[in-house]
């Protein structure tokens, strides 16, 4: 049983680019989350999607964006990236939104 | 409003003694309560969770953890340390109302031989 994956592993982009990060959640899992993680810092939430809609939002300006296909794998897009951008991107599936299960991240990095 | 406090940025302890890492919520409901473990450049393990029953909850790797209603607590505890128990780790606390769970700062938990 495959776990949550993401793609790429790791990605390098200049400030004021565009990013399209990718999550295919865990077998039978119907609902997909991202955090973002910044160094020595805990998840902070962006948002989840549910059934292809956007459920609920944490507070990250609209240049984040996202995406839940029918086979409810998920993309994150970054629009006008910023230095601060910088972190490590984490997606969660999770069924009934109990426990969530992380992929192993993906590692941005704006210059 | 939810949130986690891990008052502490690191814990110490010497391989076979018990350890303990500490958490503190906040919540305007009914809680349910997660740990979760990171490994150096990789994602979060789910450890344990408590959603309703017994305060004492067991869960992978010989962890427990112990719900203390009336102090707002969700302490993690292993008996005995393995070296290889050192990581981060996070408690999480998610309101029944909201699909969404708030992570704390992390623990560095650091085993010595």
């Amino acid at each position: 049983d495959a776990g949550v994956t993401q793609s790429p592993t790791h990605l390098i982009k200049t400030r004021g680019q565009q990013v399209t990060l990718r999550c295919s959640p865990k077998s039978g899992h119907d609902t997909v989350s991202w955090y973002q993680q910044a160094l020595g810092q805990g998840p902070q939430f962006i948002f989840q999607y549910y059934e292809e809609e956007e459920r609920q939002r944490g507070n990250f300006p609209d240049r984040f964006s996202g995406h839940q296909f029918p086979n409810y794998s998920s993309e994150l897009n970054v629009n006008a990236l910023l230095l601060g951008d910088s972190a490590l991107y984490l997606c969660a599936s999770s069924l009934t939104s109990n426990e969530q299960y992380f992929g192993p991240g993906t590692r941005l990095t704006v210059t | 409003a939810q949130s986690v406090a891990q008052p502490e940025d690191q814990v110490n302890v010497a391989e076979g003694n018990p350890l303990t890492v500490k958490c503190t919520y906040s919540v305007s409901g009914n809680p349910y309560l997660f740990w979760y473990v990171q490994y150096p450049n990789r994602g979060l393990q789910f450890l344990l969770k408590y959603i309703t029953g017994d305060n004492l909850v067991k869960g992978s790797y010989g962890f427990e953890a112990e719900f203390n209603k009336s102090q707002t607590s969700f302490h993690l505890k292993k008996p005995s340390a393995l070296v290889s128990d050192s990581a981060l780790y996070f408690c999480a606390v998610r309101d029944i109302s909201s699909y969404i769970p708030t992570f704390g700062r992390g623990t560095s938990l650091i085993v010595h031989p």
